[in-house]
């Protein structure tokens, strides 16, 4: 079974850094996404890790533990416009091109 | 520029009444895909094909069908609308991974909010 777990709701104060934290447990593993959602509005790509390690990618850096099963999206110099949620989603080995998504973290930013 | 379009961006439908979305992409990508996206949930994945080869996921309602005429366009099909299908309907696409052997990035278009009456 594929089950990816985030925390629902997070808050930061703008121009802070937050750590979005996804365990997740699937059938195997081929690759990590991590998606921007605003609200009403479709996912939108942020970064991929399929190695284990830090990329970084602007403001935004994604980290990878494959044998944790373990990642974060750590988002620096937060600004308002960052309020939204974040979905991390996994590809796991033998799903061909499919993605499973957690159910994403809620982040509000706030003066 | 938009790359993967969806219309419309709303739809209002009456509960059993048939309704169509549509979505066309300009990124010549091989793989389409439709999933369903309730408030506060994760996107569902409906189903998805890899050029006009169709892949249904088990859990997915018969009600709901797709086509595929040409590599730029897909629509989901609904058949009879009830209660329970009022979400949002997201339409993706992306490269081949099964060809590239690595994870191929999906492009979701802006979606379609259905409301059933």
């Amino acid at each position: 079974g594929q089950n990816i777990d985030q925390p629902t709701e997070m808050t930061a104060t703008e121009g802070a850094i937050v750590q979005i934290n996804c365990t997740y447990q699937t059938s195997g593993f081929n690759g990590l996404f991590w998606y921007q959602q605003h609200a009403g509005e479709a996912p939108t790509f942020l970064s991929y890790n399929v190695l284990d390690g830090l990329e970084e990618k602007g403001r935004f850096s994604s980290f990878l533990s494959r044998s944790k099963g373990y990642s974060y999206l750590l988002l620096k110099e937060l600004q308002m416009k960052d309020s939204a949620s974040y979905l991390c989603a996994v590809r796991p080995t033998g799903g061909g091109n499919k993605l499973t998504f957690g159910t994403g973290t809620q982040l509000k930013v706030e003066l | 520029d938009a790359m993967v379009i969806q219309n419309p961006r709303y739809q209002v439908t009456q509960f059993g009444k048939p309704v169509t979305l549509s979505c066309s992409q300009t990124l010549n990508h091989n793989v389409m895909y439709w999933y369903q996206q309730k408030s506060s949930q994760a996107p569902k994945l409906l189903f998805h094909y890899y050029d006009k080869d169709f892949n249904n996921e088990a859990d997915t309602p018969d009600n709901f069908q797709s086509r595929r005429p040409n590599t730029s366009f897909c629509f989901l099909d609904i058949r009879s609308p009830g209660l329970g299908d009022a979400a949002m309907y997201l339409c993706a696409t992306s490269r081949d991974a099964r060809a590239s052997g690595r994870g191929e990035t999906q492009y979701f278009g802006p979606g379609t909010r259905l409301l059933v009456l």
